[in-house]
């Protein structure tokens, strides 16, 4: 089972818009993390959040926690045509050193120039 | 600076015929290695991770194995190829179990 999972599965906007993205997850977490992945690459990382910080910002990207609700949130402003990828939130099983990280289902963005 | 290097980019196998897959990492020592398969337009699925030498955690009950001869090598295996594991194989690495992952470029399997 997936310890993460995302909302939308799809997403559509023009560019210039911002997208917003959900996670949820469900046992409790050292951190959460936000990968991205272009079509048929290997994901790359964007940004982590601990478990004691709520928001947290890198260049367009804004990053959200509620560790209360479980749920965490991806936020891009100004979005690029650039920008069209999967973006999959991913959390850890486990103890911080041993545990596994385990991805979400993803979303995919398509950002229309 | 660390590096992954997964290895081949696409691969065409025909069904019961063994794979082999093979990831190695350079730059740092005792990583957390991780092999994930992703169907079209799916999530990862973790299938095998291991977090030293000949230590190898299985996650989903299949006809595919994983070693890890040294620190910083790890291999996917099969000894027959079914249909059904055709898909995307992506190998990563940590520090630890909650640092951030490095990912290799992938392999495209189709077994045909």
């Amino acid at each position: 089972s997936q310890q993460g999972e995302e909302d939308p599965q799809a997403l559509s906007i023009q560019e210039g818009e911002n997208a917003t993205m959900n996670c949820s997850y469900k046992t409790s977490i050292n951190n959460l993390q936000w990968y991205r992945q272009n079509s048929g690459r290997g994901l790359v990382h964007l940004i982590l959040i601990r478990s004691n910080e709520r928001e947290k910002h890198s260049g367009r990207l804004r990053v959200t926690l509620d560790t209360s609700k479980k749920s965490s949130s991806l936020l891009i402003t100004a979005s690029r045509a650039a920008d069209t990828a999967s973006y999959f939130c991913a959390t850890t099983l486990g103890s911080s050193n041993t545990g596994k990280l385990i991805f979400g289902q993803g979303t995919t963005l398509q950002v229309k120039p | 600076s660390q590096t992954i290097h997964q290895w081949p980019a696409t691969l065409v196998q025909p069904v019961g015929s063994p794979l082999s897959l093979e990831c190695t990492v350079e730059g740092t020592s005792n990583p957390n290695l991780y092999w994930y398969r992703q169907a079209a337009g799916r999530g990862l699925q973790l299938l095998f991770y291991s977090v030293g030498i000949g230590q190898i955690s299985s996650e989903v009950p299949q006809n595919l194995s994983a070693s890890r001869p040294q620190d910083r090598q790890f291999i996917l295996s099969s000894k027959k190829l079914l249909l059904s594991d055709s898909g995307f194989y992506l190998c990563a690495w940590t520090f630890t179990g909650d640092t951030e992952a490095f990912f290799g470029q992938g392999t495209r399997l189709t077994v045909v």
